[in-house]
């Protein structure tokens, strides 16, 4: 149980194009997800936080303009990279959570290898 | 701000030791830690959490330990196979379900 997916497992874009990262809850309700973005050889930043229905909270320093992330259902949220440069080339993960505040169990996704040329 | 981070950032055993992994953390009001595997190319695995009421919680070959007075987590590993080989992170579970991960550590095993 608690399987998370993501969509495109890895996508290669041009500079200036926009990419949509899809992740689904497979076998529960996730009332809150995360986007997270790691560079090579370095730890999970999170991105920003999102819960259905409502607008995502960015962390310090994550423009929401660029990374456009949308909660529309209990078992989906995306992440969309507008203009993307190859700065944005990263693993994007994201990770689920059944549950609100203390107490939620958060399960990752298997990530997405975006790169930008 | 508050971090978690960690002491080594490769370690290499034989296969057949007993490997540990270290993590100090900064922020004391945590209550809630959590050790991650991460294989190249994929998501974090959940291998074992520990609530900061307790100071040692053992799994199935693994063992957290926590020591608050020095803000010291380690995760230990019996009989370290080829198959342990990975990153593994220690997190740290705030308010508001948020997770703040440590630099990350290689175990590599040598066969």
């Amino acid at each position: 149980g608690a399987v998370v997916s993501q969509h495109p497992s890895w996508v290669i874009c041009k500079s200036g194009t926009s990419v949509k990262i899809e992740c689904r809850s497979l076998d529960f309700q996730a009332t809150t997800m995360f986007w997270y973005r790691q560079f090579p050889k370095q730890s999970l930043m999170l991105m920003a936080t999102s819960n259905e229905g409502s607008k995502a909270t960015y962390e310090q320093g994550v423009e929401k303009d660029k990374f456009l992330i949308n909660h529309a259902s209990l078992t989906l949220s995306t992440l969309t990279v507008t203009s993307a440069h190859p700065e944005d080339s990263s693993f994007y993960i994201c990770s689920a959570s059944p549950g609100t505040g203390r107490g939620g169990e958060q399960y990752f996704g298997p990530g997405t290898r975006l790169t930008v040329t | 701000g508050e971090s978690v981070g960690l002491h080594l950032p490769t370690l290499s055993v034989q296969e057949g030791d007993n490997s540990i992994i270290n993590c100090a953390y900064s922020n004391s009001a945590s209550d809630y830690f959590i050790w991650y595997k991460q294989e190249s190319g994929k998501g974090p695995q959940f291998i074992i959490d520990i609530r900061s009421n307790m100071d040692k919680r053992q799994g199935q070959r693994v063992t957290v330990l926590l020591n608050k007075t020095v803000k010291h987590l380690s995760l230990q590993i019996a009989a370290t196979q080829p198959g342990d080989s990975a990153v593994y992170f220690c997190a740290e579970r705030n308010a508001g379900n948020m997770l703040t991960f440590g630099g990350g550590t290689r175990l590599m095993v040598k066969p």
